[in-house]
């Protein structure tokens, strides 16, 4: 069972917008940067923000994030066949003295 | 460009060892922290262990903790994962992956297969 919740499913047509919510505590959320990553299907996880709101080059400013408390979002707007895979949240707990991943979200594009 | 090439998975029985390894390259190997985190079927990421930069601690998930050993040799730019006392449910895809010293993944190696049956 992960630490962080997220909704195991969302979906959109294209040109819609779309959130996924991660939901923590004080111990990861609350007091670390989150951090989102994008998994297109037969691939490696990939980092689509860090350290709260920064985006790493190639990342569309589409997608964007906010946090506030112990919760996070992500959200992306225009949607495109090609934002379809697994979004997972993650951050350093500092109870378990480890990364703590959301259990993902699978984004359809209907 | 950024390398992290991870090898060792195998299909091992319950109780076996195996160690992992995941030779980097196009960065300061040294300088940063090394993760390792697994993908087991059904897709749930699951954070397993990290070492830091200069090798002078670790961290484990609790269900890994007293069985892997997680270590790095900086003069060969490889971090390694050693795994004890297998299980079924270590079964998975293991990464390496560069971390940025506030517990995020930066880049990913493409993962190597474990496999745990009897």
């Amino acid at each position: 069972q992960s630490t962080l919740t997220q909704p195991p499913a969302a979906s959109g047509t294209p040109g819609q917008s779309v959130t996924i919510s991660c939901s923590g505590s004080n111990s990861n959320i609350g007091n670390n940067f989150v951090y989102w990553y994008q998994q297109l299907p037969g691939t490696a996880p990939r980092l689509l923000f860090y350290r709260g709101n920064q985006r790493p080059s190639g990342v569309p400013d589409r997608i964007s994030v906010s946090k506030s408390g112990t919760s996070a979002s992500l959200a992306i707007s225009g949607l495109r066949s090609e934002d379809e895979g697994l979004y997972f949240c993650a951050a350093w707990d500092d109870s378990l003295r480890g990364v703590t991943f959301g259990g993902g979200t699978k984004l359809t594009v209907l | 460009q950024v390398q992290l090439v991870e090898s060792g998975g195998d299909v091992v029985q319950p109780g076996d060892s195996l160690r992992l390894s995941c030779a980097a390259s196009g960065f300061t190997f040294s300088a940063y922290n090394m993760h390792w985190v697994r993908q087991a079927p059904g897709d749930v990421l699951e954070w397993v262990a990290v070492v830091w930069s200069d090798a002078t601690q670790t961290y484990y998930a609790e269900s890994v903790m007293g069985r892997f050993t997680v270590s790095r040799d900086n003069s060969e730019n490889t971090v390694y994962l050693q795994m004890d006392g297998l299980r079924a449910g270590d079964t998975a895809l293991y990464y390496c992956a560069i971390g940025d010293g506030y517990g995020g993944l930066g880049f990913w190696g493409q993962g190597t297969l474990v496999t745990v049956s009897s």
